[in-house]
């Protein structure tokens, strides 16, 4: 059964560095997510896209997040200056279409963690 | 804003037990409903989903009805299994992204 893969599983970085979270969607699904989940709290929407384009995107994601899809496989998460209220679980999700009624599909988390 | 409440954690059950985990949602429009399970260590997975108004939404002894006269989508099984420990998640989703509930712990001891 296709899957959402994310890599790495746990990225451990300095504050004020970047870091970039992969992941690779499934691969006829055509809208990509982004979410995260500070430890213990629910888990919040960042940003959406498709056709190589941010189509909505959270109070959250300020100037400091970006999203890329590099190739045909992979989108990506780039956070540039890194500070300590980064730390989350970060999920990424796609589906086929953008549809209320569709489902979208998790990948398992990169555990970023912001010393 | 559209939101999403759930009934607060932890639930602590015996095996075999009926479960009942409550939701309500505020939402413009007809959102669908989902209900997300998370277990130890491991990413989301979709439970259930229902998408109008009466539907009832089920898998692995879980069911949940859309009602959209009390705005409710509460999660219920008749007899839980140690397996289901997990955090769960009730959600809907009216446009492009989805919108969580923050999680109820559920307990089950042997």
């Amino acid at each position: 059964e296709p899957e959402v893969t994310q890599t790495p599983s746990h990225q451990v970085t300095q504050m004020g560095q970047e870091v970039i979270l992969r992941c690779v969607p499934i691969s006829n699904h055509l809208y990509f997510y982004w979410y995260r989940q500070i430890l213990g709290q629910k888990v919040e929407f960042l940003v959406s896209f498709y056709n190589n384009e941010i189509s909505e995107k959270s109070e959250i994601f300020d100037d400091q997040f970006s999203v890329e899809r590099p190739d045909g496989s992979n989108f990506t998460l780039k956070i540039r200056s890194t500070k300590l209220e980064d730390s989350a679980m970060y999920f990424c999700a796609s589906s086929e279409l953008g549809l209320a009624y569709n489902e979208q599909f998790f990948g398992p988390g990169t555990r970023l963690t912001v010393l | 804003g559209d939101s999403v409440t759930q009934m607060e954690g932890p639930v602590t059950l015996s095996e075999e037990a009926f479960l009942t985990i409550n939701c309500t949602y505020t939402a413009t429009g007809y959102p669908s409903l989902f209900w997300y399970v998370q277990y130890p260590g491991e990413g989301l997975q979709l439970l259930l989903k229902a998408t109008k108004a009466d539907d009832k939404g089920s898998n692995k002894g879980f069911e949940a009805t859309y009602r959209k006269e009390t705005t409710s989508f509460h999660l219920e099984k008749g007899s839980v299994q140690v397996s289901d420990s997990a955090v769960y998640f009730c959600a809907h989703r009216g446009d492009d992204k989805i919108i969580f509930g923050k999680g109820t712990r559920l307990h089950i001891l042997p």
